[in-house]
């Protein structure tokens, strides 16, 4: 099992380009999380689906979109990139939400917008 | 809201020496606690959890016990290594999802 992986591992944007940010999974998990991480907030989720077909906005959604066409794939788009969406960026899975599994977290993406 | 606050770091050790960081979260409800701990280059992985007041967690040395009566569930390890050098996450489930702390970096030197 290769877990939780995510593409590409690093990226550099400019300003106002676009990109997908794609987490795989290959445990047939159900649930599927969006985190960023910056320094001194922790992680904060963006957007995570339910199962296949569904998506729901988290804490910072606003300037993502996000989709879950096959189970086992959770797409993240930008479609402008901003400064401020500089972070890293984590993708998660579980087999069944918080209090009763494990969250298991792929590598992270570092993105960079200028 | 639904939040985790843990000390800040860093903290910096010696090996063999005594970690303790602290976690306080909201107290709406009894929400399960959770630490997830993240190495150099790598995506968070759980460390421990508990689900229900006075429930202690432990692995790998480290223990957590979720005390309903302070709202805390301090991480604590009695004898550190170079290889727990590592940033440590306080989480709270928060409707099924996880709410995190800002992250706590720990340095241990030989």
């Amino acid at each position: 099992n290769a877990g939780v992986t995510q593409t590409p591992k690093f990226r550099v944007l400019k300003t106002g380009q676009s990109m997908t940010l794609l987490c795989a999974q290959d445990m047939n998990h159900e649930y599927m999380y969006w985190y960023r991480q910056d320094p001194g907030m922790g992680l904060r989720l963006i957007h995570y689906s339910v199962g296949e077909g569904t998506t729901a906005k988290g804490e910072v959604p606003d300037g993502y979109n996000v989709s879950r066409l096959k189970k086992q794939n959770f797409l993240l788009g930008l479609e402008s990139a901003a400064p401020s969406q500089t972070s890293v960026y984590f993708c998660a899975s579980s087999y069944v939400p918080a209090p009763y599994n494990e969250q298991f977290f792929g590598p992270g993406t570092r993105l960079t917008v200028l | 809201g639904n939040s985790v606050t843990q000390m800040e770091g860093p903290v910096t050790l010696s090996e063999e020496a005594f970690l303790t960081i602290n976690c306080t979260y909201t107290a709406t409800g009894y929400p399960s606690l959770f630490w997830y701990v993240q190495y150099p280059g790598e995506g968070l992985q759980l460390l421990l959890k508990a689900t229900k007041a006075d429930d202690k967690g432990s692995n790998k040395g480290f223990e957590a016990t979720y005390r309903k009566e302070t709202t805390s569930f301090h991480l604590e390890k009695g004898s550190v290594q170079v290889s727990d050098s590592a940033v440590y996450f306080c989480a709270r489930e928060n409707d099924y999802k996880l709410s995190f702390g800002a992250g706590t970096t720990v340095t241990v030197r030989a």
